[in-house]
Order: structure tokens, then sequence, then C-alpha cells
């Protein structure tokens, strides 16, 4: 079945570093996939997303691209600061047939230090 | 007011005790979600209805019960709690129409003694 991998952490990084959490995915047909975020006691929040193959998601100088050839939508930023701090998610939303659910990754905790 | 409303915010309950956890929105939309959270588990999903006449079991749906009132409430319950649902629980919501991501409430934190 579909499912997303996305790297361990916790990530620490000092601020105006930059940052790299990686994810991939295995999924039926041509899946979109997304970014969530979770600030400390609060709910998650759509980050971004990207329904198709090279489709570049980006919001608040995050950035992730579709990459189907290597089944992958990695999380980028180039200057990562102490309000990152955070817990990040990716997910999949299928296409084929009635997978109309999302798909989580484990979440990757980021702690950024002054 | 918040797209979706979770209550309580918080709540300790004693073993054996029915507890229910009552979610409401106002963003209109048709499908709706319980997970629960835990460290190193990400989210799993217990129930969603995908409308009003719709409930499905999710993949960890033993334990817990819910109920779709209407198109903007959906509420879960533990009919008889045990410490190990002790958890972070969340609602969402998400609309038929889209190839949109989930709205997630504030959670509600379980504590079962």
């Amino acid at each position: 079945g579909d499912s997303v991998t996305q790297m361990e952490g916790p990530v620490t990084l000092s601020e105006e570093a930059f940052l790299t959490i990686n994810c991939t995915y295995t999924a039926t047909g041509y899946p979109s996939l997304f970014w969530y975020v979770q600030y400390p006691g609060e709910g998650l929040q759509l980050l971004l997303k990207a329904t198709k193959a090279d489709d570049k998601g980006s919001n608040k100088g995050f950035e992730a691209t579709y990459r189907k050839e290597t089944t992958s939508f990695h999380l980028e930023k180039g200057s990562v600061q102490v309000s990152d701090s955070a817990v990040y998610f990716c997910a999949l939303r299928g296409n084929a047939g009635n997978n109309r659910k999302l798909i989580w990754g484990l979440g990757t905790s980021l702690a950024v230090n002054p | 007011d918040a797209d979706v409303t979770q209550t309580p915010r918080n709540r300790i309950t004693k073993t054996g005790k029915r507890i229910m956890l009552e979610c409401s929105q106002t963003k209109g939309h048709d499908r709706m979600y319980w997970y629960r959270q835990d460290p190193g588990l990400g989210l799993r999903l217990i129930y969603y209805s995908f409308d009003v006449k719709d409930i499905n079991k999710g993949e960890i749906s033993d334990g817990y019960s819910v109920s779709r009132q209407a198109q903007a409430k959906f509420s879960l319950s533990l009919e008889s709690a045990i410490p190990n649902q002790t958890a972070l629980y969340f609602c969402a919501t998400s609309d038929i129409g889209t190839v949109g991501g989930y709205t997630f409430g504030s959670g509600t934190r379980l504590t079962v003694v």
C-alpha cells in the first residue's frame, strides 16, 4: 500500500542554517504531496503542497519539489529561524481508486537555537 | 472563532470512565476525521466520516466509537477509558472537491489515570 518515509529527528540547527528534511514515498498512480507543520501546543497546519511531478510548493520560505523519478518531496529552507522550531510531517494523498485519505510520515522534530 | 473547534482542550479521567471528545467545524467540509498522536508514532487514524451517513473505521478503532451528529459535528467516545488511551487527539476536516489538505483542530490532551 501507499506509504511515506521521512527522516528521523530530532534535527537541531543554529539560526540561519540551511534545512533539509527528507521525505520519500511509495504510491500507485500520481499522488498529491503535502508538508504540514505542528508548532508546540497546536494542531497541524498545511505548509505547502504539490499535485503533480516537478511542481514546487512554497510557503514562508520553505520549498519542496515533487520528484517522481526519485519518489521524493524533500523540504528545504535556506535560513531557518528560531520560530521554525516545530514538528514537520510529510503526507501523500493517493489518486487511485478510493484513496482519498492522507497517508502520513512519522514527523520530524526541528529545534532551532539562537 | 477557529474553523475546527475541539472540546475539551485537556481532560484527566479515571480508568473505566466513559468520555466524549467533541469536534465542530465551520468550514462546510463534508469529511471529518479523528486521529491520535503519540510520541514516535506520528498520527494514527481512529475513525473517519465522508458524510453524515458514512462512518468508517481507521487503523486503531478498537476501544473507540464515533457519532456524526450533523455535517459540522463529529464526536469521539471512549466507552471505558484505559491508560494506554492517554494521548493527544485531533479532529480534522477536508473538502471533497479539492486536492487540498486537511484543517485540524487544536487538539485534546487526554490523560487516563
